[in-house]
């Protein structure tokens, strides 16, 4: 079983530019979740979804969107981006609508913004 | 205010030595749920134990134990006999029952780095 694929590994961004982090679980996960992570700061949560069709905002949402329009992927937009949202993305997806239960992560994507 | 402390920026032990990792938590819920998370040089990060707020029990798996301690808010993690193949960055995790209108958004502290030397 694949769990969670993020594309692309790593990539570098000019900015102003815009680019779709992609996701993709094969758990049948309800709950998908888009984090950053940078030195000193550990994990922080950008956006949510509890279900397909649904979104949120998490703790730094600014400068990023996102879609569930199926299960299985969850794709994050940055518009236009900023040399403050160089980091490494991770996808996480978790079981289950009611409750918190542990979440499960991809690999990881490497974005530098130049 | 949901928030959580890993005061251990860096540890470094040799290997066999026995190491505890502190976390310590704040929330306001009385349902809860707390969480320990490995993340090896490689980068990925991989689910290690999930505890509620209502099972105080300590926890033993092979050479992994954790300590929750609700009168104290800590979830500790001790590492016994420890090997090379610890080395990671150790993440502590908090999640409420409905943060936020989520269905158990992740809150991490920032990590302690663990290295073992041969």
């Amino acid at each position: 079983t694949a769990g969670i694929t993020q594309a692309p590994t790593s990539q570098i961004l000019a900015a102003g530019r815009s680019m779709t982090l992609r996701c993709t679980q094969d758990m049948r996960h309800n709950a998908m979740y888009w984090y950053r992570q940078d030195l000193g700061l550990g994990l922080r949560l950008i956006h949510y979804s509890n279900t397909a069709g649904t979104t949120g905002k998490g703790e730094v949402p600014d400068g990023y969107s996102v879609s569930r329009a199926n299960t299985d992927d969850f794709p994050l937009t940055l518009a236009s981006a900023v040399p403050s949202q160089t980091s490494v993305y991770f996808c996480a997806s978790s079981p289950g609508l009611a409750g918190p239960y542990e979440q499960y992560f991809g690999p990881g994507t490497r974005l530098t913004v130049t | 205010a949901q928030k959580v402390t890993q005061a251990q920026t860096e540890i470094s032990v040799v290997e066999k030595e026995d190491v505890t990792l502190d976390c310590v938590y704040e929330t306001r819920d009385t349902t809860y749920y707390l969480f320990w998370y490995k993340q090896p040089p490689s980068g990925e990060l991989v689910f290690l134990i999930r505890r509620n707020s209502f099972d105080e029990q300590n926890e033993i798996s092979g050479r992994y134990s954790w300590n929750f301690q609700k009168s104290t808010s800590s979830f500790n993690f001790t590492i016994t006999a420890s090997q090379v193949v610890d080395s990671a960055v150790y993440f502590c995790a908090l999640s409420e029952a409905n943060y936020g209108g989520s269905q158990g958004n992740l809150i991490f502290g920032k990590g302690t780095k663990l290295s073992v030397k041969p």
